[in-house]
C-alpha cells in the first residue's frame, strides 16, 4: 500500500462547480498535509497547507484535514478553466521533512 | 531572486557522460531539498540539506548520485556515468528550517539521456 494515495483521475467538472479532491495518508503520525498544482510541463505550485483538523480556506480553495480517518481534501469552489491541472496531496511525517507523494489526481474544468 | 533558480532548464547527455545540476534556494531558507519527478508520477524524494550539512541522502538510486551544498546555499546534483533510466525531471525545493514549513520549488531540470 502506497503511503500517500490519490484517485488518479481525471475529474472532470464544468465550468463554475466545485472539485472535489481527496488524499489518504498510510502514518498517523503525519503531521503536516501540502497541496500543490502542477501544471504539465511545469513544477509543483503551493496551494494550500494544514496543520490541524477541520477546515482552512483560501479564497476559493479550502483544505480539509480529517486525522482519525487519515484522510485530507481540497475543494475547488466555482472551478475555472485555468485551474485544469494535476493536484498533489504531499505528507509530511513526525520530524522527517522528508516529504511523501501522491501521484496526483488530473482535474480538468470544462467551459 | 525571489523564487528557487535551477539551471539549466533542459540537459540532454549521452550515456555514460557525468552532468551536474545547479539549484539556488530562496534567500534565507536553510532546507534544501532534490526530488526527481518521471512523467506522470509525484515526485520522488532524493536527498535533504540543512545548511552544509546533507541530513538524508536515503533517496538517492545508486552511488553515481551525488549532491552537495558546500556553503549552505547553492547546491549541485551530479550524476555520473548516467544511464537512460535516469532521464527524469529533476525538482529543488527550499523551505525555512522550522519542522512543517511548506517547500517551494524551482522550474525544475529536464534530463534526457540518449
Amino acid at each position: 500500500q502506497k503511503e500517500v494515495e490519490q484517485n488518479s483521475g481525471p475529474l472532470s467538472v464544468p465550468e463554475g462547480a466545485i472539485a472535489s479532491l481527496n488524499c489518504t495518508y498510510s502514518d498517523r503520525g503525519s503531521q503536516s498535509f501540502f497541496w500543490y498544482r502542477q501544471y504539465s510541463g511545469k513544477s509543483p505550485e503551493l496551494i494550500m497547507f494544514i496543520y490541524s483538523n477541520g477546515d482552512k480556506e483560501d479564497g476559493r480553495f479550502t483544505a480539509q484535514l480529517n486525522k482519525a480517518s487519515q484522510y485530507v481534501s481540497l475543494l475547488i469552489r466555482d472551478s475555472q478553466p485555468s485551474d485544469s491541472a494535476t493536484y498533489l496531496c504531499a505528507v509530511n511525517a513526525g520530524n522527517n521533512r522528508k516529504l511523501i507523494w501522491g501521484l496526483g489526481t488530473s482535474l480538468a474544468v470544462n467551459p | 531572486g525571489a523564487g528557487v533558480s535551477q539551471s539549466p532548464r533542459y540537459k540532454v547527455a549521452k550515456r555514460g557522460q557525468d552532468v551536474a545540476l545547479r539549484c539556488d534556494p530562496i534567500s534565507g531558507h536553510v532546507s534544501l531539498f532534490w526530488y526527481q519527478q518521471a512523467l506522470g508520477q509525484g515526485p520522488e524524494f532524493l536527498t535533504y540539506f540543512q545548511n552544509e550539512a546533507q541530513l538524508d541522502k536515503s533517496g538517492l538510486p545508486s552511488d553515481r548520485f551525488f549532491a552537495e551544498r558546500p556553503e549552505g546555499s547553492v547546491s549541485t546534483l551530479k550524476i555520473q556515468r548516467t544511464q537512460q533510466e535516469d532521464s527524469a525531471v529533476y525538482l529543488c525545493a527550499s523551505s525555512l528550517l522550522q519542522l512543517n514549513q511548506p517547500q517551494h520549488f524551482g522550474d525544475g531540470t529536464r534530463l534526457s539521456i540518449l
